[in-house]
C-alpha cells in the first residue's frame, strides 16, 4: 500500500458537532482527494487539491471544507455534522490528474464516521 | 459532469468460470479508466486500468476493454477463483470537468465453489 495514513479511523460524533478528518501521505505525490462511500452509491468526489493551498470542489461538496497547509496533509472538516454525513470517508492521492497525464489513485484505510 | 453506469450490481457466477462487468461512462472527454476491487472493511485497490489510446489490456487472469466510439468499457475475469470475490468498481476520470474520479456504483462478485 502507497504511505497514506488517515485519521481517527473510526469517530462516532453528534449533529451539530464540527469534525476534521486528516489524510496523512509519505509519497510526495501532489494531488490529494477525498471521497465518500454510501451503499448504492459508489464512491463520490468530495474536494481535491491540486497543490498547497490549491483546492476545488467535486460532486458532493455541500456541508465540507478542506485545507491542505502542507504537501503531506489534507484535512477534511464537517462545519457542522448531520446524520446525512455518516458515511465512510477515504482519502486517495495521485502524482499527477486529469487531462493527458491522468494517473494512478492509490487509497486510504478509511475513515467510519456515524453522526448520531 | 460526468456519469458512469455499471452493470450488474451483483454477479454470481462458478467456480472456474469467466465473470464480465460492463460500465458506460457519458463524457467523450474521458481518458482514463481504472478498475478497483474492494473487499469488505477495505480500501479500494486498483486491479487494472486502461487509457484511451489503447483498446485492451490483459494482467494474467484480468483484462479490460475498451470502446470510445461507444463509450463502453469492460472487466473481464477469466477462471475466477474465491478469492476473487470481491465488490469491483469502474470508474473515469480526464474529462473536461473537475480533476478526480467517478465512480460507477459497484458489483457484487460472488465466486460459488
Amino acid at each position: 500500500d502507497a504511505g497514506i495514513t488517515q485519521s481517527p479511523r473510526h469517530k462516532v460524533t453528534e449533529t451539530g458537532t464540527p469534525v476534521t478528518l486528516r489524510c496523512h501521505q509519505t509519497e510526495n505525490h501532489r494531488y490529494m482527494y477525498w471521497y465518500r462511500q454510501d451503499p448504492g452509491h459508489g464512491l463520490r468526489l468530495i474536494h481535491y487539491s491540486y497543490g498547497v493551498k490549491d483546492t476545488d470542489k467535486g460532486e458532493v461538496s455541500d456541508g465540507y471544507s478542506v485545507s491542505r497547509s502542507k504537501t503531506e496533509d489534507f484535512l477534511l472538516t464537517l462545519e457542522s455534522a448531520t446524520s446525512s454525513q455518516t458515511s465512510v470517508y477515504f482519502c486517495a492521492i495521485s502524482r499527477t490528474s486529469g487531462g493527458a497525464g491522468t494517473d494512478t489513485q492509490y487509497f486510504g484505510p478509511g475513515t467510519r464516521l456515524t453522526v448520531l | 459532469g460526468e456519469n458512469v453506469e455499471q452493470h450488474p450490481s451483483t454477479l454470481s457466477v462458478q467456480e472456474g468460470d469467466s465473470a464480465v462487468i460492463k460500465c458506460t461512462y457519458s463524457d467523450s472527454a474521458s481518458n482514463y479508466f481504472p478498475w478497483y476491487k474492494q473487499e469488505l472493511g477495505k480500501r479500494p485497490q486498483l486491479i487494472i486500468d486502461i487509457r484511451s489510446n489503447v483498446g485492451e489490456k490483459k494482467d494474467q487472469r484480468i483484462a479490460v476493454t475498451l470502446n470510445k466510439t461507444a463509450k463502453h468499457f469492460s472487466l473481464h475475469i477469466t477462471e475466477t477463483q474465491p478469492e476473487d470475490s470481491a465488490v469491483y468498481f469502474c470508474a473515469a476520470s480526464g474529462g473536461g470537468g473537475a480533476d478526480g474520479l467517478t465512480f460507477g456504483k459497484g458489483t457484487h462478485l460472488i465466486i460459488q465453489p
